[in-house]
Parts: structure tokens; C-alpha cells; sequence
């Protein structure tokens, strides 16, 4: 299993403003994945984060507005930049383990964006 | 391409409640089928598997059986508790590349 914790929990933030989430993991994995969760909505997949290479995007996600950080195997940062009300969401870190197929969570970052 | 189906919630229950969430699939080949919960205030947890097809998934007395004939991924409970309260994502993987339900948020009351 792996252990994930995300920072910040929780973030009440201003329209037009950047907040960057952190992903710790315990062990080190080869991808980590990054989530958003709408309200009242179910997962969806942002990009996968790779370290030494930049992330893959999935369809309706950018660069410019998500960028991701990889620097080592259990370390990555999710950027949320020049939010709208439209991005308060649950953000959520995540990895695969290669033996069962399974994916932990960290608690994730419920981001309010006024 | 895939995608999953599930019961829109929520539901609620009385304890000792029968409790069925419905989930039904598309995919092509064989992908695994997840059921993951999700307590309040914490991440999601997954609750039990299956990788193939007629496999059964059993965790904390909750089952769901694959079956490949109906495309569905059924959650059974025989007698829901209050701590079983939570919201239940339905999920199928193929090489990583997870798609989750909606989401059913279930309610049990003492």
C-alpha cells in the first residue's frame, strides 16, 4: 500500500490567484496521478505526472492552467493558476500500484475559489 | 470508448437494510472492476475488486460479482450500518487509466 498526503487540506481563494497543492508519497512510484472532483460529480483524471518528463494532459485539461511538478519519485505539485469559481473542486493526488491494480488516494484539497 | 454507469443516490437506509448499488459498464477487452468508498472528509479507500470475469469481490461483508454477460458490477450489502454511510464510487481500470461512476452517496440510519 502507500501512504499520500496532500497539502494544503483546504483553501478558501480569491478569483484571478494561483494555488499550488502538494503530493508526498512514502515510497517512490513512477506515476502519479492527478484528480479533480467536482462537486456532486464524480473523478476526473487531469494528468499523469511522470518524473523526468513533463506530464500527459487528458482532453480539456492545459498546461498554462493545471501545471504539475515532478522533481523525484515521491514528490508532486499541482498548480491551480488564475482561478474562477468554476475550479472550486476536491483535487486529488493518487498512485497505481503495478501488482494490484489498485490506486491510493491522498484526502485530498477541497479549493473554494470566490 | 468506456465508460461507467451507476445508481444515482442518494440512498438512504435503515440499519440492517439490504443494500444493492447498481453499477453497469462499457469497455473493450477485459478491464478490472473497482468499488471505492469514500467517507466523509477523507480520500477515496478502495473497497473490493474484481480482474476477471465471474471473479467476486468481498470486503466488510459488501460483495459485487462481475458479470461479463450483463456488463455490471452490482455493490450488495445484506445488513448496512450507520458506519457504512459514505459516498461509493464505481470504477474500471484498463492499464491505469481509471473510469469512475458518479458516485452514490449512501445514508444509513440507526
Amino acid at each position: 500500500s502507500a501512504v499520500i498526503s496532500q497539502k494544503p487540506s483546504r483553501d478558501i481563494c480569491q478569483r484571478g490567484t494561483s494555488l499550488t497543492i502538494q503530493c508526498q508519497v512514502d515510497s517512490q512510484v513512477t506515476m502519479m496521478f492527478w484528480y479533480r472532483q467536482q462537486p456532486g460529480q464524480s473523478l476526473t483524471l487531469i494528468a499523469t505526472a511522470n518524473q523526468g518528463s513533463e506530464a500527459t494532459y487528458e482532453s480539456g485539461f492545459v498546461i498554462d492552467k493545471f501545471p504539475i511538478s515532478r522533481p523525484n519519485l515521491t514528490f508532486s505539485t499541482l498548480t491551480v493558476s488564475n482561478m474562477s469559481p468554476e475550479d472550486s473542486s476536491i483535487y486529488l493526488c493518487s498512485v497505481g500500484s503495478g501488482k494490484t491494480g489498485e490506486l491510493f488516494f491522498g484526502e485530498g484539497s477541497r479549493l473554494t475559489v470566490l | 470508448g468506456n465508460s461507467v454507469t451507476q445508481m444515482e443516490g442518494p440512498v438512504t437506509l435503515s440499519e440492517e437494510a439490504f443494500l444493492t448499488i447498481n453499477c453497469t459498464y462499457t469497455a473493450t477487452g477485459y478491464p478490472s472492476l473497482f468499488w471505492y468508498v469514500q467517507y466523509p472528509g477523507e480520500g477515496l479507500q478502495l473497497l473490493l475488486k474484481a480482474t476477471k470475469a465471474d471473479d467476486k469481490g468481498s470486503n466488510k461483508g459488501f460483495e459485487a460479482t462481475y458479470r461479463k454477460e450483463t456488463t455490471s458490477f452490482h455493490l450488495e450489502k445484506g445488513s448496512v450500518q450507520v458506519s457504512d454511510s459514505a459516498v461509493y464510487f464505481c470504477a474500471l481500470s484498463g492499464t491505469y487509466k481509471y473510469i469512475f461512476g458518479t458516485g452514490t452517496r449512501l445514508k444509513v440510519l440507526a
